[in-house]
């Protein structure tokens, strides 16, 4: 069965730049989640979307920005990377505006800051 | 603020031993419940729900959970454990539920299950 893509897998990048994240949800899933995960730490929830509107915001900087497009797929957009960042970033996505449906996570992206 | 505490964040047990895993969440209303495991090398599962009804839910490979309410706890039990259980847990709250709203987690439990 088809799962949630995320690319990259891996990425590796400078203090101040930025960097963008990529979600591809479960085929008819219209809703995406963004958490990160820091060294041992728990995920946090990020944002969300839902049919390409924002549908709930978490803990997410200002430096952080998101978008779902047409196609349901999502972008997380980091600039200004600061040391702090470097976590592993998931994307879930489920059916439905209700987060009481499954969400479905993705392998994520570890996003290194040097 | 809500949260939720795993108590435990490393457990080692042996083969066949029965296992217990400790969450207890910060009251916030309703709230629905979830326990989520993550294999190495692998992203997060879904192991069981609850919403409402019976409190006490089972899950794949064996596992279930009791919500006791009066106590804010979802402990995450299994009889009988194996080596391929091997792996961080989850505990996780959905204080609403209105909308695509995020999860809160807890920092996880690190099981190590022995041969």
């Amino acid at each position: 069965a088809a799962g949630v893509i995320q690319s990259p897998r891996h990425l590796i990048k400078e203090k101040r730049e930025t960097a963008t994240l990529k979600c591809y949800p479960i085929p008819r899933h219209d809703t995406v989640y963004w958490y990160q995960q820091g060294p041992g730490q728990d995920p946090q929830f990020l944002i969300s979307f839902y049919e390409k509107m924002q549908s709930d915001k978490g803990s997410i900087p200002d430096r952080f920005s998101a978008q779902q497009f047409s196609d349901y797929h999502s972008e997380l957009n980091m600039s200004s990377l600061e040391l702090g960042d470097s976590a592993l970033y998931f994307c879930a996505s489920s059916l439905g505006r209700t987060s009481l449906n499954e969400q479905f996570f993705g392998p994520g992206t570890r996003l290194t800051v040097l | 603020a809500q949260s939720v505490s795993q108590h435990n964040h490393h457990v080692i047990l042996s083969e066949a031993a029965s296992l217990e895993l400790g969450c207890n969440y910060s009251y916030g209303g309703t709230v629905n419940l979830f326990w989520y495991v993550q294999y190495p090398g692998q992203h997060l599962q879904l192991l069981l729900k609850y919403f409402s009804g019976d409190p006490l839910v089972k899950g794949i490979k064996g596992f279930e959970a009791e919500f006791i309410k009066s106590k804010f706890s979802f402990n995450l039990r299994k009889p009988s454990v194996q080596w391929s259980d091997t792996a961080e847990y989850f505990c996780a709250v959905l204080y609403s539920g209105g909308g695509a709203d995020g999860l809160t987690f807890g920092k996880g439990t690190h099981l190590i299950i022995q041969p």
